[in-house]
C-alpha cells in the first residue's frame, strides 16, 4: 500500500503564475481533503471532495480550486499566485466523509516569488 | 473563539520526563478527537484517537474532559525520538487543527 501520494513535492512560482499539485488517495479511500500549512502554524483546511464533488470548503478564495477524478485522485489548483500562498500543501485521504482517521501525503511545499 | 487552541510551547524537558499537553475545543457536540505527530518539515502522521473518556498506547495517554472541553496528551518516560510538534484535531465538517505544541527533548 503506497498511502497517500502527492508530487511535486517542491515547487517554485512567481506572483501571479497558476499552479496544480496532485494527490492519489490511501488505496480503499474515497474522500480527499487539502490543507495549507504556513510555518509554524496549524494545517488550515480548503476543501474536501467526495464523490468527485466539493463537499466542504474552508475560508479560502475562489483562487483555489479543485477536482476529484473517479479513480479518486485529486488536484487543487491556485490561480493568480500571491506571495503569501507560500506553504506545506498538503493532502489527506480518508474512507468517506465521516469523523474517521484521515491519513496524510508529504505534502507539496510551494514558493512563490 | 476559535475550534481548537492549543499552547503552543515550546516545552524543553529532560529525557525521561513525563510531559502533558493540552487542547481545548469549542463544539461541545464533537465526539472524537485526534492527535497528530508531525516531525520538522513533514506531513502528520497520526497518533492516538480519542473517543471516549481516553485512550492508552505505551508510553502515551490522551484523556478527555467533556465538561470542560479539553483533551490532553501525556507522554511517559520521554525519548528524544518524541520531538516533534503534536498537533490537536476535532474533526467535524472539516478537520479542525490546533496550532500545535512543539516539544523538545533534551539528553
Amino acid at each position: 500500500d503506497a498511502g497517500v501520494t502527492q508530487s511535486p513535492t517542491h515547487l517554485i512560482k512567481t506572483r501571479g503564475q497558476q499552479v496544480t499539485l496532485r494527490c492519489s488517495p490511501k488505496s480503499g479511500h474515497d474522500t480527499v481533503s487539502w490543507y495549507q500549512q504556513a510555518l509554524g502554524q496549524g494545517p488550515q483546511f480548503i476543501f474536501q471532495y467526495y464523490e468527485e464533488e466539493e463537499r466542504q470548503r474552508g475560508n479560502f478564495p475562489d483562487r483555489f480550486s479543485g477536482h476529484q477524478f473517479p479513480n479518486y485522485s485529486s488536484e487543487l489548483n491556485v490561480n493568480a499566485l500571491l506571495l503569501g500562498d507560500s506553504a506545506l500543501y498538503l493532502c489527506a485521504s480518508s474512507p468517506g466523509t465521516g469523523r474517521t482517521e484521515a491519513f496524510f501525503g508529504q505534502g507539496t511545499r510551494l514558493t512563490v516569488v | 473563539r476559535k475550534e481548537v487552541e492549543q499552547d503552543p510551547g515550546p516545552f524543553n524537558v529532560p529525557e525521561g520526563a513525563t510531559v502533558a499537553f493540552n487542547c481545548t475545543y469549542s463544539n461541545s457536540a464533537s465526539q472524537s478527537f485526534f492527535w497528530y505527530r508531525q516531525d520538522c518539515r513533514k506531513e502528520p502522521k497520526l497518533l492516538m484517537s480519542v473517543y471516549s473518556s481516553g485512550n492508552e498506547d505505551g508510553r502515551f495517554t490522551a484523556q478527555l474532559n467533556r465538561a470542560s472541553q479539553y483533551i490532553s496528551l501525556l507522554i511517559r518516560d520521554s525519548k528524544l525520538s518524541d520531538s516533534a510538534t503534536y498537533l490537536c484535531v476535532v474533526p467535524g465538517n472539516q478537520f479542525y487543527f490546533g496550532t500545535g505544541t512543539s516539544l523538545t527533548v533534551i539528553p
